[in-house]
């Protein structure tokens, strides 16, 4: 039952680095998605997919890039790691996109802090 | 804008007791509804969901109501454990889109 599996669990980054936080689901789900959690605010959407090939931006998109190769993975690449972006990443995936039972899955979460 | 709101940051039961956690949202279309709970240093975890074509549903221990008249929507756990501390938060979809809208989580301490 692994469901969303998400790497690394910690990661310390310097301004300027690049990186990329591997996501990857076993559940054959359309829809995957990268939500980053700060304090007091909520989940806010970074980017989304709905199938393989197609991405999309959500709320906070900028700073971030993704791709969707194959319905497994998703990964999520911080293309110049600033301050800003120390958050939790989550990374959820559901069967289809859109409404209906729609029940979005979680991973454990990426830990990321930029110094 | 659109916005979800929890009525409490922080909500404190005594074990056994009930605990009712609170939603308010700001968008009458939206037609589906989560709850979840995070415990610390984890993801959320799916706790029950309910469709706007529907006022009530019961899962194990915890119950959904949905008041789409006021926009409100809740958590009813039953007989609450140690093991029920965590943050609650609720989600809603956004109609005609992929995406969904969190509110900011109601903390729930379990007081033995």
């Amino acid at each position: 039952n692994a469901g969303v599996t998400q790497t690394p669990k910690f990661q310390v980054l310097k301004t300027g680095q690049s990186m990329t936080l591997q996501c990857a689901q076993d559940m054959n789900h359309e829809y995957m998605s990268w939500y980053r959690q700060d304090p007091g605010m909520g989940l806010r959407l970074i980017h989304y997919s709905v199938g393989a090939g197609i991405t999309d931006q959500g709320e906070v998109p900028n700073g971030y890039n993704v791709s969707r190769s194959t319905t497994e993975d998703f990964p999520l690449r911080l293309l110049s790691a600033a301050p800003s972006q120390t958050s939790v990443y989550f990374c959820a995936s559901s069967y289809t996109a859109g409404r209906g039972e729609n029940t979005i899955y979680f991973g454990e979460g990426s830990w990321l802090t930029v110094v | 804008g659109e916005s979800v709101g929890l009525h409490l940051p922080t909500l404190s039961v005594q074990e056994g007791d009930n605990s009712i956690i609170n939603c308010a949202y700001s968008n009458s279309a939206s037609d589906y509804f989560i709850w979840y709970k995070q415990e610390s240093g984890k993801g959320p975890q799916f706790i029950i969901d309910i469709r706007s074509n529907m006022d009530k549903r019961q899962g194990q221990r915890v119950t959904v109501l949905l008041n789409k008249t006021v926009k409100h929507l809740s958590l009813q756990i039953a007989a609450t454990q140690p093991g029920d501390s965590a943050v609650y938060f609720c989600a809603l979809s956004r109609p005609g889109t992929y995406k969904y809208i969190f509110g900011t989580g109601t903390r729930l301490k379990v007081l033995a």
